[in-house]
């Protein structure tokens, strides 16, 4: 398995600002993703973390509005930018082990980052 | 385009057994997962189907039938802390987890 840890766990933010959430990941990771998730709701996919290169973003998300690096297998960043209301839910990263490694097939998940934009 | 249904709400009582249901239409399949998430905390990985049958383990079992689309979640002595959201995500030709909406599971004593 693999541990993930997020920072910050929460923050309030005032509209125009940005906020950049670090994911790290305890174990060598393949494939690193970003959700958002509304209380209530399911997880939306907002882009895969590709490692020495730009992420791949999901339908209706953008890099100028969530730049991610991926400087190194285990660590990530998703930024916030220019924050509005609609950008309040929580922000969770994830990631898949490498192959070889024992529970390669599943996704695990951070504690998530719980952003309120006022 | 691709669809993951499960029930939205489900309520059952401490000690009894709850059949949580999945249907699924993906372009192509990669293995099914089910994943429990208590509110506001993240999704903790349940269990894992790739092939067709029963997947036992302790309290918790999940089926898969690959020509229905169809996989469910039951689980067995039910106990309070199990009060959760029960995730169903398919993983499709490209390896993408497609997820579905979740269903709320209310266990009453």
């Amino acid at each position: 398995s693999a541990v993930i840890s997020q920072k910050p766990s929460r923050d309030i933010c005032q509209r125009g600002t940005s906020l950049t959430i670090q994911c790290q990941v305890d174990s060598q990771v393949t494939m690193m993703f970003w959700y958002r998730q509304q209380p209530g709701q399911s997880l939306t996919l907002i882009a895969t973390a590709n490692q020495g290169s730009e992420a791949t973003y999901e339908s209706g998300f953008v890099i100028d509005k969530f730049p991610i690096s991926r400087p190194n297998l285990t660590f990530s960043t998703l930024t916030v930018s220019n924050m509005s209301p609609e950008d309040s839910s929580i922000y969770l990263c994830s990631g898949v082990l490498l192959p070889g490694l024992e529970g390669q097939e599943t996704q695990y998940f951070g504690p998530g980052t719980r952003l309120l934009v006022l | 385009g691709q669809n993951i249904d499960q029930p939205t709400e489900m309520t059952a009582t401490e000690g009894a057994i709850v059949q949580i249901n999945c249907t699924y239409q993906t372009s192509g399949f990669n293995g099914l997962f089910w994943y429990q998430q208590h509110a506001g905390e993240a999704p903790t990985f349940l269990s894992y189907n790739v092939l067709d049958g029963l997947e036992e383990k302790g309290r918790f079992s999940s089926f898969l039938s690959r020509s229905k689309g169809y996989s469910y979640l039951l689980l067995k002595e039910l106990q309070m802390k199990d009060s959760a959201s029960y995730l169903c995500a398919v993983k499709d030709s490209n390896y993408q987890l497609i997820w579905g909406a979740g269903t709320k599971l209310i266990i009453k004593p």
